[in-house]
This record gives structure tokens, sequence and C-alpha cells, in this order.
């Protein structure tokens, strides 16, 4: 089945590292993404890693992939109060063609 | 162009109205999808276009009613909607049905219905 969920809330320092964190159920997962949305905006693609890979690094964002524990993770370095947003993650599913999103982690980066 | 451009960017309207919601891609995408976002939750997918084809309907009541003209335009019909239906409405496309190398949202439409 999918079932994707992700912690409610994360609050960090500016400066500090975020890690937010992402499980996931279905094993057929081809491709994980990480989506940003600010407040009345749409979704911002920000990284996606595929699921034969273990880590991926872009600028200031390091996505982990833990396919045996179903195990995601986004680490941002260097917060900025301008990463203050809600973060998705989201699998999809190649046979069904469907993004199913976990529930968001709203980040608030505190000065 | 690398956006997936939506309009109007909000709309309010009565249960009785029909208006349109529409999104355009100039990326050569062909896959196009129409998400509806409650406040505080994720995206629920609504309707997949394949190739201009309708691939998937997720069970969503006919008062929605999704069009394909082309392979650049998406369309969504609403007609006698509930205020329950008062959502952001957010279009993605990806280059292909599977979404490899991402979906790209639009910025949505914020509806209210009264």
């Amino acid at each position: 089945g999918e079932d994707v969920e992700q912690s409610l809330f994360l609050s960090v320092r500016e400066g500090d590292s975020s890690v937010i964190n992402c499980t996931y159920t279905d094993s057929s997962s081809t491709y994980l993404y990480w989506y940003k949305q600010e407040p009345g905006a749409g979704l911002q693609l920000l990284t996606y890693i595929f699921s034969n890979m273990d880590m991926k690094q872009d600028q200031r964002l390091t996505v982990l992939l833990n396919k045996k524990d179903k195990h995601l993770s986004l680490r941002i370095a260097d917060t900025q109060t301008g990463d203050s947003a809600i973060y998705f993650c989201a699998e999809n599913i190649a046979a069904g063609n469907k993004l199913t999103f976990g529930g968001g982690t709203r980040v608030l980066v505190k000065p | 162009d690398t956006e997936v451009t939506q309009t109007p960017k909000h709309l309010v309207m009565g249960m009785t109205n029909k208006k349109s919601l529409k999104c355009e891609q100039h990326m050569g995408h062909r896959a196009m999808y129409w998400y509806k976002q409650k406040a505080k939750k994720p995206p629920e997918l609504m309707f997949v276009y394949s190739y201009e084809k309708l691939s998937i309907n997720e069970s969503v009541p006919s008062r929605f009613s999704p069009e394909c003209p082309n392979s650049s335009l998406l369309n969504l019909h609403l007609h006698a909607l509930q205020p329950e239906d008062s959502a952001l409405y957010l279009c993605a496309s990806s280059q292909a049905p599977g979404g490899d190398y991402g979906y790209t949202f639009g910025s949505g439409t914020r509806l209210t219905v009264v």
C-alpha cells in the first residue's frame, strides 16, 4: 500500500543544519522527491533521488535513502530564514504514475 | 520556458456558476496532472493525462471535468461546486508518465466556493 509519513514540525536556528525525515511503505517506489511549499505558493521541486541510490548532494541539500528501512531524509546545511516553509516528501510508483505525498513538515528557522 | 502557468490565481464562484481553471506548459512534457490541496494538507491527485488521454481519475465527482485540448494545455471545468470544494488547485507536468526527473508544479489557483 501507499503511505508516506513525516514529522509535523521542525524548529532550527539560522546557520544550523536541518534534517527532515520521511518514511514510506511501498518498496516499488522508483523515485523519491522533496518539494518545498512557501505560504500561498505552489510546490517547488528541490531534489529527487532514484531508488537505487543511497545519497545525493546538491549544494546545501543532501538526500539520504535507506531502502531497507524505507527511510528518506533531507539535510539542509547552513539553514537560512528563507528556508522556512513546508517540506513534502513524495514517492513515485512508476506503474501507477502517481505521486504520493507525505503530510508535510513545517520548518521554522529562527534568527 | 521551464514553468507551469495556471490561471486565474484566485477564483470566487457561487454554487450555481460554471468556471474553468487553465494550465499551460511549453516544456514538451507529455503528462499533466490536477491536484487538490486543502489547507495544511498535502496535495491529493485528481486526474492524470498521458499523451493527451485521461489515464487516471481518482474517483473525482463529476462536477469536476478535466479536458486536455493539446499537449500544452490542461483545463479543469467546474460546475455546481460545493463550499467544501474550496481549496488550492495545482497543475503539474512531467516529461513522460512515470515522473522521471520530477514533476513541475504551477503556483495554483486558489478557489473559494460561496
